[in-house]
Parts: C-alpha cells; structure tokens; sequence
C-alpha cells in the first residue's frame, strides 16, 4: 500500500527559513514524481512543482519559480519543499502528491505552514 | 501554459440528482485529466484518472468523459456525502495545473 506522510506544523516568522518534508513508503517509487500543492485559506488548489525521484529532475509552476525550492532525497524517498525568506502570505495548507503511474496523486495529510509575528 | 477552466463555479441539486461538471483546456491535453473530490478540511482525494478510470474504491455513480479539450464530471444520483468542492487537474505535462473548483451544494 502506497503511504505518503509528511512532516508537521509549522509556526514561522517573516522572514524565517523552512524546510518541509513527504516520505513515500509502500512501494517503489522509481519512476514516480513527487509534487507539492498549495491551498491557502477558503482558496482552490495549486499546483506549485514536481521533482522526479530518479533523477531529481524538477520543474515549476510559473507561479512559484524562485519563489521556493522543491527537492529530493532518493536513499529515503523522501521530497522537500523550502522557503528561504516566508512570508505572511505563505501561511497555506501544503500538500504533498506522489504520482505513480497510472495514478496522479498519492496524497499527504497536508502540512500547515502559518507565518505570523 | 495550458488553462484549466471548470464550470460552473458552484451548483445546487437535490438528492438523487444528475450533476454534470465541465472541465474545459485551453489546449489538448489527450486523456491526461485528473477529478478529484474535497470535503472541508479533508485531504483532496481522487476520483478518476485518465480522464474516464474510476479510482478503486470510488462509488460507481461517478464516471468521467472526454479527451482533448473538453472533459465531464457526472454524477449520476447525488448523495447528501457527495457535498464538496471538486477539481480537474491536468497531468500530461508540467505543469499539471487544476481548475478553479466546483462547490457542490444539496438543495
């Protein structure tokens, strides 16, 4: 069975760094793309980027291009979603999907990420 | 990019009713669309891919339809559990855009 657990919540100030994390487990994940979504308060689903297991390559939403960095961790299965600088606007439910072909998304039960002074 | 637009942004439909939801590209994008169903608060969870396979475990009164631009979300006898908002999402190529969302409401 496909599990996909991501890391917990997360009380930032402007300006802090951050680093959160997806662990795919329950499968073998070569081949698959790990992805991150964005969902701020009462808002839609955005889709921000993906980045390929087997060769970390990556790619991003126009949206969020420099705005974060998504990366992998092949030994662990294990992907990650970093902001150098958050801001006030970053505070979003953040959700992680693992596409595995021909499923597009095993999804994360989400990480709140809230940044308040 | 490739635009994902759905509509109509929210419905109303008495129980046991069709529900149809349009999902429209604003290129071809094949069969590589996904629906997906979120309840508040809840993760988004997936209902077809492939733009017409039901997602194991997915009541059988969902079916999707369509290929290249225009895609359908029916739902053939709504549920009072059906309440939710519910996203197309392309998955041909990055990036794998959603659509704006369609809240379902019971009369």
């Amino acid at each position: 069975e496909v599990q996909v657990v991501q890391s917990g919540a997360e009380l930032k100030k402007p300006g802090e760094s951050l680093k959160i994390s997806c662990k795919g487990s329950g499968y073998s994940f070569s081949h698959s793309w790990f992805g991150w979504v964005r969902q701020m308060p009462g808002k839609g689903l955005e889709w921000m980027g993906m980045v390929y297991l087997d060769d970390s390559d990556t790619r991003y939403s126009p949206t969020f291009k420099g705005q974060v960095t998504i990366s992998v961790d092949k030994s662990i299965t294990t992907a990650y979603l970093q902001w150098s600088s958050l801001k006030a606007s970053d505070t979003a439910m953040y959700y992680c999907a693992v596409s595995v072909a021909p499923i597009p998304g095993y999804w994360g039960q989400g990480t709140q990420v809230t940044v308040a002074s | 990019d490739i635009q994902m637009t759905q509509f109509p942004s929210s419905l109303s439909a008495s129980v046991g009713d069709r529900v149809t939801i349009t999902c429209r590209a604003s290129q071809g994008i094949s069969s590589y669309l996904a629906w997906y169903q979120q309840k508040p608060g809840k993760v988004p969870n997936l209902l077809i891919y492939g733009a017409s396979t039901l997602q194991s475990g997915v009541p059988s009164r969902f079916s999707g339809s369509g290929s290249g631009t225009d895609f359908t979300l029916t739902i053939s006898s709504l549920q009072p559990e059906d309440v939710a908002t519910y996203y197309c999402q392309k998955t041909n190529s990055a990036p794998w855009t959603f659509g704006q969302g369609t809240r379902v409401e019971i009369k």
